[in-house]
């Protein structure tokens, strides 16, 4: 069983600061998704990624397979940002491919 | 295109009532997912469907929770009886097909509270 840990799980900076959340999980897996949790609202999905980088907007998404660890950075960040970043992955066994979500980063950005 | 539609968005019921939500997934996505969210914790995987048929059920609490996609295309979720500890957001996720390259698209959840 996949264990995802984020950190850190709560953050508050001021509008403009680069930000940084972490993911690390403890077994291989075929692809890590990075998603977004408004309060009271769905889940939308960022980036899904398996190896490299991504780069959406002022988002950007990182991961190393062998070191087992992601992370997600947001320039120039707006209080708009502020939200919950969850990482999920999905196991490379096959079959099966529900997501493994960590606990979450609860990201606020102040004006 | 529309997105995963899920009912109700909110419902409240006492301990050992039986309660039952909905979802529709994106037309033409052949994979459905329903996932349990507690207060403060990230959503577990609850059942996987592939068009009508069960891909993963390992974490549904079977004595309890039951769901079907009879036709492969809207699923229901049934909780019965429900405990205070299934108190959570339920949300439904549909993708184009199973596997890696395919993006989980969410529904806005269902928030239940077992009173």
């Amino acid at each position: 069983k996949n264990e995802v840990e984020q950190s850190p799980q709560n953050l508050t900076a001021q509008e403009g600061e680069f930000i940084t959340i972490n993911c690390s999980y403890s077994v291989g897996i075929s692809a890590l998704h990075w998603l977004q949790q408004h309060p009271g609202g769905g889940i939308v999905s960022l980036f899904m990624l398996s190896s490299g980088k991504k780069k959406h907007g002022r988002l950007i998404a990182t991961i190393n397979i062998q070191e087992k660890h992601s992370s997600l950075h947001i320039t120039a960040s707006h209080p708009r940002d502020s939200a919950v970043y969850i990482c999920a992955v999905i196991g490379s066994g096959g079959g099966a491919d529900g997501l493994t979500f960590g606990k979450g980063t609860h990201l606020i950005i102040q004006p | 295109e529309a997105g995963v539609a899920q009912s109700p968005r909110y419902k409240i019921i006492e301990k050992r009532q039986s309660v039952a939500f909905w979802c529709n997934p994106i037309s033409g996505h052949a994979t459905l997912y329903w996932y349990q969210q507690i207060l403060g914790q990230g959503p577990k995987l609850l059942i996987q469907f592939q068009n009508n048929g069960v891909v993963d059920d390992s974490q549904l609490p079977k004595d309890r929770f039951s769901a079907e996609r009879l036709k492969g295309v809207d699923s229901t979720l049934k909780i019965q009886p429900a405990k205070l500890e299934d108190s959570a957001v339920y949300l439904c996720a549909s993708s184009l097909q199973a596997g890696q390259g395919n993006i989980q698209y969410f529904g806005a959840g269902t928030r239940l509270s077992v009173l």
